[in-house]
């Protein structure tokens, strides 16, 4: 059974940098997939951060490149994510998932429960 | 961007009905489109990929279809435990999702 759970701190004050883990059991990370972080603020869509395959670079959505960074450590069979710069428009319950990307998938099959950060001072 | 829009916003229906939710995107993205079920508090369930593929352990009363820009979740015989919000996902073009549709007894 894969199993996804983030971990970190729940309150980041703005301007500082966002950093949160995400541990993976039951899956090798090193086996393959895309591993990824998706956020949902308060009472809004989800929307996707970035994410990275064990043996190829990580990928950002567009809006967020300049400030995000995803890397993986396989010895540990976790990813991780930093936001750097936050605002109060970060605040989001962040969520990690395996997404699947082979035969005309996209999708993400297993999720974490979901970590919610709040930026604030 | 792919920008996601669904309808409606909330549906109200009763367990037994036939309920149908509708995404569409604002270009074409072929049929590479999924579906999730959110409950309040727990993260997303995947339902459908590849526009009409259920995911495997998902009841067959889901359903999905469509291709291009125009997409559609059915729902045939409504659960107690299916009163949740769904949102669907394009990945032709990085991945965006949807706003939502809450379904509501």
């Amino acid at each position: 059974q894969v199993q996804l759970q983030e971990s970190g701190p729940g309150l980041v004050r703005p301007s500082e940098t966002l950093s949160l883990t995400c541990d993976v059991t039951g899956y090798s990370i090193s086996s393959g997939y895309y591993w990824d972080w998706i956020r949902q603020p308060p009472g809004e869509r989800l929307e996707w951060i970035g994410g990275i395959h064990p043996v190829g670079s990580a990928y950002y959505n567009p809006s967020l490149t300049s400030r995000v960074s995803i890397s993986v450590d396989t010895s540990k069979n976790q990813f991780s994510l930093e936001l750097s710069s936050v605002t109060a428009a970060d605040t989001a319950v962040y969520y990690c998932a395996r997404k699947v990307a082979v035969s005309g998938r996209g999708d993400f099959d297993y999720w974490g429960r979901g970590i919610l950060v709040t930026v604030s001072s | 961007d792919i920008q996601m829009t669904q309808s409606p916003s909330t549906l109200s229906a009763s367990v037994g009905d036939r309920v149908t939710i509708t995404c569409r995107a604002n270009q074409s993205i072929s049929s590479w489109l999924a579906w999730y079920q959110q409950k309040p508090g727990k993260a997303p369930k995947l339902l459908i990929y590849r526009a009409s593929s259920l995911e495997n352990g998902v009841p067959s009363r889901f359903s999905g279809s469509g291709s291009g820009t125009e997409f559609t979740l059915t729902i045939s015989g409504l659960q107690l435990d299916d009163f949740a919000t769904y949102y669907c996902q394009q990945y032709n073009n990085y991945f965006t999702f949807g706003q939502g549709t809450k379904l509501e007894i």
